[in-house]
């Protein structure tokens, strides 16, 4: 079954204890991205990747590193997580990038999301 | 920066009815508009992308169309059922990147 997967679903962690989320597709698609979900903002995106090794900032990276050394696999990775960065995160992937050409593949398939607590 | 609102926030009808949905963005040089589903607890589920080469796109009872001139996009729901019931979101694609508007919840009252 073609799929985004995330684990863990769920983590309640402490402020300063480093974790990772980890994101697999098995779709082969190029680009993948992480996103936050928090009550009133919607979804914002933290980063993306265009291909591997090629991974560039979203809207809000700050506190946050990804590294794209599979094709499949996209972690995102919190080296000193802080209580704002308490919410629920999707991580996303579609064939291509947006690069305004004509044509299917770039439409993004989601994950089920990680709901992340720091406390 | 893109920036991406949905109106309303929240809306209530009766099953049946047909209903329009809006989504407006500032910057109207975007690449592709995509519709989304969310039911509470669960992920995004990929309803409707349209191309900025095209105006509209449609899957069964759902019509999309984009008029990147005026900044808006409007998802069409014919007949409305329970089950149509979730927040749809709408997503602007820039420059490789994905801008969301916070989402219109849905309530479809039986």
């Amino acid at each position: 079954e073609a799929q985004v997967t995330q684990n863990p679903r769920y983590l309640i962690t402490v402020t300063g204890k480093k974790l990772t989320v980890t994101c697999s597709q098995n779709m082969n698609h190029e680009y993948m991205s992480w996103y936050r979900q928090d009550p009133g903002l919607g979804l914002r995106q933290i980063y993306y990747s265009m291909n591997v090794e090629v991974t560039d900032k979203g809207d809000v990276p700050e506190g946050y590193k990804v590294s794209r050394k599979e094709k499949r696999n996209f972690p995102l990775i919190l080296e000193s997580p802080s209580p704002n960065q308490t919410s629920l995160y999707f991580c996303a992937s579609s064939l291509f990038g947006v690069l305004g050409l004509s044509g299917s593949g770039y439409e993004q398939f989601f994950g089920p999301g990680t709901r992340l607590t720091v406390l | 920066k893109q920036e991406v609102t949905q109106i309303p926030a929240a809306l209530s009808v009766p099953e049946g009815e047909n209903l329009v949905l809006n989504c407006s963005f500032t910057d109207s040089a975007i690449y592709n508009l995509q519709w989304f589903r969310q039911d509470p607890g669960k992920g995004l589920t990929s309803l409707l992308l349209i191309q900025s080469s095209q105006r509209e796109q449609t899957s069964g009872r759902l019509n999309a169309s984009l008029d990147k001139s005026s900044g808006r996009s409007t998802l069409y729901i014919a007949a409305s059922q329970p089950g149509d019931s979730a927040t749809y979101l709408c997503a602007a694609a820039l420059f490789n990147k994905f801008y969301f508007g916070s989402g219109t919840k849905l309530n479809v009252k039986p």
